[in-house]
C-alpha cells in the first residue's frame, strides 16, 4: 500500500483565491510526522511546513495551513491568497516513527496559478 | 547557511560506464540522505547517514549502487554498470537530527544514460 497518497495530479487556482492539496497517509505508528515540499520548476525542493501527530493544533506558517485530520490520516496543505509565485508541484511526505529515518514522498500535485 | 550542495548538475553517460555524484550537506547537519526522482514522481528514499554511519539502505537499491560519508560531512553516491532505468534526478538532503527536523534538499544531479 502507498504510504503517501496525493490523489490530484494537477490544480488550479485564480490568483488571490485560497486551494486545498489533497493528502492521505497510511502508518500504524503513533508517533510521526507529516511534511509539505513546494517543487518549483527549477527543481529545487522547498520546506514549507510541518505536522507532528501529536500536535493538537493545525500546523500555520505565513499563507500555509495545514488541515491534519487524524481519524481520516489526511493532512491537506491550505494556500491562502494565492501568488502566481506558488505554481510549483507540491509533494506531501510523512516520516514514521520517533527516530524514522525514511521519508515516504506522495506522487505529487502539480499547481497552476492563474492570473 | 550556504544550503546543501550537489556536484555535477548534469551527467550524461554511456550505458555500462561507472558515475559518481558528490553532496555537501549543510555543515551543522548530522543527518544526510539520497534520494531518486524520476519525471512525474515523488523523491524515492535510497540511503541515509547519520553522521559516518550508513544506517538504512532502501531494500530497491542494487548492489551497483554505493554511497559513502567519510568523516561525516561531504557524501558520495556511485552507480556501477549504469544501466538506461538509472536515468533520473538523483538528491541530495541534509537535517539535523530530531523528528520535527524537515530534510533541506540540493538542487540535485540529473542522470542521462545513452
Amino acid at each position: 500500500a502507498q504510504k503517501i497518497t496525493q490523489t490530484q495530479p494537477g490544480m488550479f487556482v485564480q490568483e488571490k483565491e485560497a486551494v486545498t492539496l489533497d493528502c492521505t497517509y497510511d502508518t500504524s505508528d503513533q508517533s510521526y510526522g507529516l511534511f509539505w515540499y513546494k517543487q518549483p520548476s527549477s527543481g529545487e525542493m522547498i520546506f514549507l511546513i510541518y505536522q507532528g501527530s501529536y500536535d493538537e493544533q493545525n500546523a500555520t506558517e505565513g499563507r500555509y495551513s495545514l488541515n491534519f485530520q487524524k481519524a481520516r490520516k489526511s493532512a491537506n496543505l491550505v494556500i491562502s491568497a494565492s501568488q502566481l509565485g506558488d505554481s510549483a508541484m507540491y509533494f506531501c511526505a510523512m516520516r514514521e516513527g520517533n527516530t524514522g529515518n525514511q521519508f515516504y514522498f506522495g506522487t505529487g500535485t502539480s499547481l497552476t496559478v492563474i492570473p | 547557511d550556504t544550503g546543501v550542495s550537489q556536484d555535477p548538475r548534469h551527467k550524461i553517460t554511456k550505458r555500462g560506464q561507472n558515475v559518481t555524484f558528490r553532496c555537501d550537506p549543510i555543515s551543522e547537519h548530522n543527518r544526510l540522505y539520497w534520494y531518486r526522482q524520476t519525471l512525474g514522481q515523488g523523491p524515492e528514499f535510497l540511503t541515509y547517514f547519520q553522521n559516518e554511519a550508513q544506517l538504512e539502505k532502501s531494500r530497491l537499491l542494487s548492489d551497483r549502487f554505493s554511497a559513502e560519508r567519510p568523516k561525516g560531512s561531504f557524501s558520495t553516491l556511485e552507480i556501477q554498470r549504469t544501466e538506461q532505468g538509472d536515468s533520473a534526478m538523483y538528491l541530495c538532503a541534509s537535517s539535523f537530527r530530531g523528528e520535527a527536523q524537515p530534510q533541506h534538499f540540493g538542487d540535485g544531479t540529473r542522470l542521462s544514460i545513452l
